[in-house]
């Protein structure tokens, strides 16, 4: 169990560019979540897998964010047309089906974009 | 809906002081009750969850929490503060259907030498 991987740690972008991370679960949790942290704020949640699967998409989730698990494994969040607004820290954590909430999920360490 | 609220958004102890992070939930349902740590520019850490069994609930580092239902409150307590628990603590709340967690905005610790 190597936990959940987040890459890059760090993202520095200029407005208007196109950014993606990349979240690699534990590698027999089927469900990967991805969240958001602005600066002096608790996570927000923004979307959801099961497997390949996109099961939900916070309202918070505009047209400009992409993400998708192609193979039920890594996930890719993507940004376009990045604003100052996005400036965050996005967390991806992961579970096993059904048992997230017993178990609590599992959380990489994040990647913080900074748009400047 | 449910929802999380942590009084107190920073809290500071000497150490080896009694810490006591207060978490108040709002749920229709039966809640899953978490508190996860955050050290600086890193994830969230689980230190202890409560899933209906027992009430009292011990996690790692010698935190625990309490849920009472009457008060709807999930408070963090830990009877003598290290300066290595100065992070910043989050509660959140789960329910059984709904798959996500809502968090609390955070309570910072800070340990006093």
């Amino acid at each position: 169990d190597t936990g959940v991987s987040q890459d890059p740690r760090h993202k520095i972008t200029k407005r208007g560019q196109n950014v993606t991370f990349r979240c690699d679960p534990i590698s027999e949790h089927n469900r990967l979540y991805w969240y958001r942290q602005t600066l002096g704020q608790g996570p927000e949640f923004l979307t959801y897998f099961q497997n390949e699967a996109q099961l939900e998409k916070s309202r918070l989730l505009s047209d400009r964010f992409s993400a998708e698990r192609p193979k039920g494994s890594f996930s890719t969040l993507e940004i376009q047309r990045t604003e100052q607004g996005d400036s965050a820290m996005y967390l991806c954590a992961s579970s096993l089906r059904d048992r997230g909430l017993y178990y609590g999920y599992t959380f990489g360490s994040g990647t913080r974009l900074t748009v400047v | 809906a449910q929802s999380v609220t942590q009084l107190g958004s920073h809290v500071s102890v000497s150490e080896g002081a009694l810490v006591l992070l207060r978490c108040n939930y709002s749920s229709s349902v039966p809640p899953y009750l978490f508190w996860y740590v955050q050290y600086p520019n890193q994830g969230l850490q689980l230190l202890l969850k409560y899933t209906s069994a027992a009430t009292l609930v011990k996690g790692i580092n010698g935190f625990e929490a309490e849920f009472k239902k009457s008060e709807t409150s999930f408070h963090l307590t830990k009877p003598s503060a290290h300066m290595s628990d100065a992070a910043e603590y989050f509660c959140a709340v789960g329910i059984q259907g709904a798959q996500k967690l809502v968090f609390g905005q955070g309570t910072r610790l800070t340990i006093n030498p």
